[in-house]
């Protein structure tokens, strides 16, 4: 059974690095991660999304191992606006069948 | 582009009434899909469109259902409603394939007295 798994909720602190890791065991070869930043009251944010290695955009990157087993988001820098929901996605490419992470809730503290 | 638009943005209904949601997907996007969020809770999916046909369908009991027109707007009705389904309707839109981002609408707030 596809399934994708992070942590419920992790605490930072203003100006440092946080890493959000997901596990998805059962990926196959030509599915895609992808990451989502949700506020209260508001639809999912796309953030980043990657096949393997490393992605790097103006917000975060997201570092993929050979095996494809688990990825991480990482937030460079975090500030008190980074406090939110962050989603892990990976869409089968056989049925396009969406399996969302049950979210990690990220809290920044000052 | 214009973003995704979902129609209405707030609703109150009562028990055992119907309700439809409207989602309007991004130009070109073939894909539409629909979560439920209830506060404090995940993404629940729903359901998912894709050129008029139903793709993918989550746990959710048969007085939700939905159907994608041919220009891809997708509307979302849910009948005898109960208290439970208040919660933040979402609908996403996408190319529909793998590689393709879900771009989200702003949500419907639906509260069921």
């Amino acid at each position: 059974l596809a399934k994708t798994t992070q942590p419920i909720s992790m605490d930072s602190y203003e100006g440092q690095e946080v890493n959000i890791t997901c596990s998805h065991n059962n990926i196959a070869t030509n599915d895609y991660i992808t990451w989502y930043q949700q506020f209260p009251s508001q639809g999912p944010r796309f953030i980043i999304q990657g096949y393997k290695t490393k992605v790097t955009n103006e917000v975060a990157s997201l570092f993929i191992p050979a095996d494809r087993k688990s990825s991480t988001l990482s937030l460079p820098r975090v500030s008190l606006s980074d406090t939110a929901v962050y989603y892990c996605l990976v869409v089968r490419d056989s049925n396009y069948q969406l399996i969302w992470g049950a979210g990690t809730k990220l809290i920044i503290k000052p | 582009k214009a973003g995704v638009t979902q129609t209405p943005r707030y609703l109150i209904k009562t028990r055992g009434q119907q309700v439809t949601l409207s989602c309007s997907p991004i130009s070109g996007h073939r894909s539409v899909s629909w979560y439920q969020q209830t506060p404090g809770q995940g993404l629940q999916f729903l359901f998912e469109y894709f050129s008029e046909t139903q793709r993918n369908k989550g746990n959710f009991p048969g007085r939700f259902s939905g159907r994608q027109f041919s220009n891809s707007r997708s509307e979302m009705n849910v009948s005898t409603l109960e208290l439970g389904d208040s919660a933040l309707y979402l609908c996403a839109s996408s190319l529909g394939t793998s590689g393709g981002t879900q771009f989200f609408g702003p949500g419907t707030r639906l509260t069921v007295l």
